[in-house]
């Protein structure tokens, strides 16, 4: 079974900071995707980033990037430029690419941006 | 293109009684996902529909039921609520047949069961 752990419940960063969330993940597959997801309190769930284990290279989305570490796997999100808008829930997620594949969520990190 | 939906947006039962929570994924998607997130348990996944069939199911008693009509609306049913059923229910969709894996969520629905 795959797990996703996200230790740090919350964290809290300055306006215009760079704050970087851990997350890591337990699986024997070598084929799978990874997610960051965020939910603001309006609780609509957004898609961050994604990442494919295949892929070496670490992905980007604007202010957004992770640090994928497959061997470790470990799989951290950081957002440069804080912004009072990036204050959410942040869930990091697991799917694998065989049958029965299912996303796998983490417990959470409630990050809190500060003006 | 219009996203995820989901009605009702709040719903109050009480326990004994049954809900149906409905989903519209993206148009085009084909698989349907849903999740209960609770504060205690976090996102847990209940079950995924694909083309009006039931593709993966997670760990949920048998009084959680869904169904996939042909244009790839979703229905869940919970039958004999109980208290502990209060939550907030996502559906979330996603292509499916090549799967990108990326998943679009709604806006959830509330049920408080009372």
């Amino acid at each position: 079974a795959q797990t996703v752990t996200q230790s740090q419940p919350e964290m809290s960063v300055q306006e215009a900071e760079t704050v970087t969330l851990s997350c890591t993940y337990d699986t024997s597959e070598s084929n799978y995707y990874l997610f960051w997801y965020k939910q603001p309190p309006s609780r609509q769930m957004i898609l961050v980033i994604r990442q494919e284990a295949y892929k070496q290279q670490n992905a980007t989305e604007n202010r957004f990037s992770v640090n994928f570490q497959k061997a470790a796997k470990s799989f951290s999100l950081k957002i440069s430029d804080s912004q009072l808008g990036d204050t959410a829930m942040y869930f990091c997620a697991f799917i694998n690419t065989g049958a029965n594949s299912k996303l796998t969520f983490g417990k959470g990190i409630t990050l809190s941006v500060r003006p | 293109k219009a996203g995820v939906t989901q009605t009702p947006r709040y719903l109050i039962k009480t326990r004994g009684q049954q809900v149906t929570l409905s989903c519209s994924p993206i148009s085009g998607h084909r698989s349907v996902s849903w999740y209960q997130q609770t504060p205690g348990q976090g996102l847990q996944f209940l079950f995924e529909y694909f083309s009006e069939t039931q593709r993966n199911k997670g760990n949920f008693p048998g009084r959680f039921s869904g169904r996939q009509f042909s244009n790839s609306r979703s229905e869940m049913n919970v039958s004999t609520l109980e208290l502990g059923d209060s939550a907030l229910y996502l559906c979330a969709s996603s292509p499916g047949l090549i799967p990108l894996y990326e998943q679009y969520f709604g806006p959830g629905t509330r049920l408080t069961v009372t």
